[in-house]
């Protein structure tokens, strides 16, 4: 796979049930960022996590790191139909310098009410 | 709380024509970025900018695309002769601090007819 490489493509649950997505990528990082996309909108940072933390909660988003297997989850929780979106991971990679987000093609949320 | 801004929000423009999009980033960040998301596909990275000179750019950023910042509130995107594949939607981006979390403006439609 790709750097930033999200699983599921899409993914459709009911309001209330957790929502999983995980992200693969490649090279070594400072740090992975996750972020939401409404449909043609701006992108809304989500959370970050840096290359030595292994978990981080914000609200109802819990997002985990695996460096040794180069992934990334992220779960929201008790989900609304308002959560209803694409979300991204983006990493930044180790190269020094103001450097440039590698995204993945994100995953398609759809929340059912 | 404080927002990155882009203007104008959508623009039409012919094959072969100069355009200019307009970012004004948060006050107080150091490091900006300019970003493309074609439709349907994935963010792409274009080029960063730091301490009034390119830091970084990528493969797509080529002799057609120049960055600026005129004065200490806006961040310019120029692309010299436009092309029909140019258009897409061009994201600004800042962080107040290399490697940390980077805040996205609502992007700019630009259409190549």
């Amino acid at each position: 796979s790709q750097q930033g490489e999200e699983d599921p493509q899409a993914l459709s649950i009911q309001e209330g049930e957790n929502a999983t997505m995980n992200c693969s990528y490649k090279t070594s990082i400072n740090n992975l960022q996750w972020y939401r996309q409404n449909s043609g909108r701006g992108l809304v940072h989500l959370i970050l996590i840096r290359s030595n933390e292994r978990e981080k909660h914000s609200g109802r988003l819990r997002v985990t790191l695996d460096t040794s297997k180069k992934s990334s989850s992220l779960l929201i929780t008790a989900s609304r139909a308002a959560d209803t979106a694409s979300y991204f991971c983006a990493t930044d990679a180790k190269r020094g310098g103001a450097d440039g987000l590698t995204f993945g093609k994100g995953t398609h949320l759809i929340i059912q009410p | 709380e404080p927002e990155v801004t882009q203007t104008p929000s959508h623009q039409v423009t012919q094959m072969g024509q100069e355009v200019i999009l307009r970012c004004v980033p948060i006050s107080n960040h150091l490091y900006f970025y300019w970003y493309r998301q074609i439709l349907g596909q994935k963010v792409e990275f274009l080029v960063s900018f730091y301490n009034n000179e390119i830091s970084e750019k990528s493969e797509i950023f080529d002799d057609q695309f120049s960055v600026e910042r005129p004065d200490g509130s806006n961040f310019t995107l120029k692309i010299r002769s436009t092309k029909l594949e140019d258009s897409a939607m061009y994201f600004c981006a800042g962080s107040g601090v290399e490697g940390e979390t980077q805040y996205f403006g609502p992007g700019t439609r630009l259409l190549v007819l």
